[in-house]
């Protein structure tokens, strides 16, 4: 089965590290860009952080940089999340998402969307 | 950033109700611009890429349509499983930017 399965949330106080894992199965892991997207509890949708298929390029919003760093380790067919410095703000559930490129009629360049999401973990930030 | 604004923010259509829902956002996305839904506890799921393509699987009453900076999402015929949030993404520049999301119940 083609599915994306997070781990790793849980409750910690301001200023602590927690590391967010995501297992991949069901299909070739290594040729997709993945991404991290989160969820604060009843709001909106916010992307965080997205990986080259090699893990040579990265990219994160700004409230995460230098915090936040994502990896991957294709062999295991797993994508990371470490977090750092943690604050109240960072208080959501946490989704993995596989990325999937795709060429836009009447543009020159492709486009990009997200076609498999996990469950998502819950990450608290809290004292 | 790009900004992402869409509206209504809430509706309650009847079943079998045509449904608009408009994303626009803060500068030219050119039609890179996806829908997603999502029920309440799940993940979202795609539902629209690139404008107006319908992701495999999604039923054919979803509709997309635009570009630049003016996009809609139509529901052609409200089903009861469509009770969900729906949001719309731009991925035509870093960072990647969601819609506030769009609450369709049912009346």
């Amino acid at each position: 089965e083609v599915q994306l399965v997070e781990s790793g949330g849980d409750l910690v106080q301001p200023g602590g590290s927690l590391r967010l894992s995501c297992a991949a199965s069901g299909f070739t892991f290594g040729s997709y860009w993945m991404t991290w997207v989160r969820q604060a509890p009843g709001k909106g949708l916010e992307w965080v952080a997205n990986i080259k298929k090699d893990g040579s390029e990265k990219y994160y919003v700004d409230s995460v940089k230098g915090r936040f760093t994502i990896s991957r380790d294709n062999a295991k067919n797993s994508l990371y999340l470490q977090m750092n410095s943690l604050r109240v703000e960072d208080t959501a559930v946490y989704y993995c998402a596989r990325d999937r490129f795709v060429m836009v009629q009447g543009t020159t360049k492709g486009g990009w969307y997200f076609d498999l999401w996990g469950r998502g973990t819950l990450v608290t930030v809290s004292s | 950033d790009i900004q992402m604004t869409q509206s209504p923010s809430s509706l309650s259509p009847s079943v079998g109700a045509r449904v608009t829902i408009t994303c626009r956002t803060s500068q030219n996305i050119s039609r890179y611009l996806n829908w997603y839904q999502q029920k309440p506890g799940k993940a979202p799921k795609v539902l629209i890429y690139a404008a107006f393509s319908l992701q495999s699987g999604v039923p054919s009453r979803f509709s997309g349509s635009g570009s630049g900076t003016d996009f809609t999402l139509t529901i052609s015929s409200l089903q009861p499983e469509d009770m969900a949030t729906y949001y719309c993404q731009q991925t035509y520049s870093d960072p990647w930017t969601f819609g506030q999301g769009t609450k369709v119940g049912i009346k």
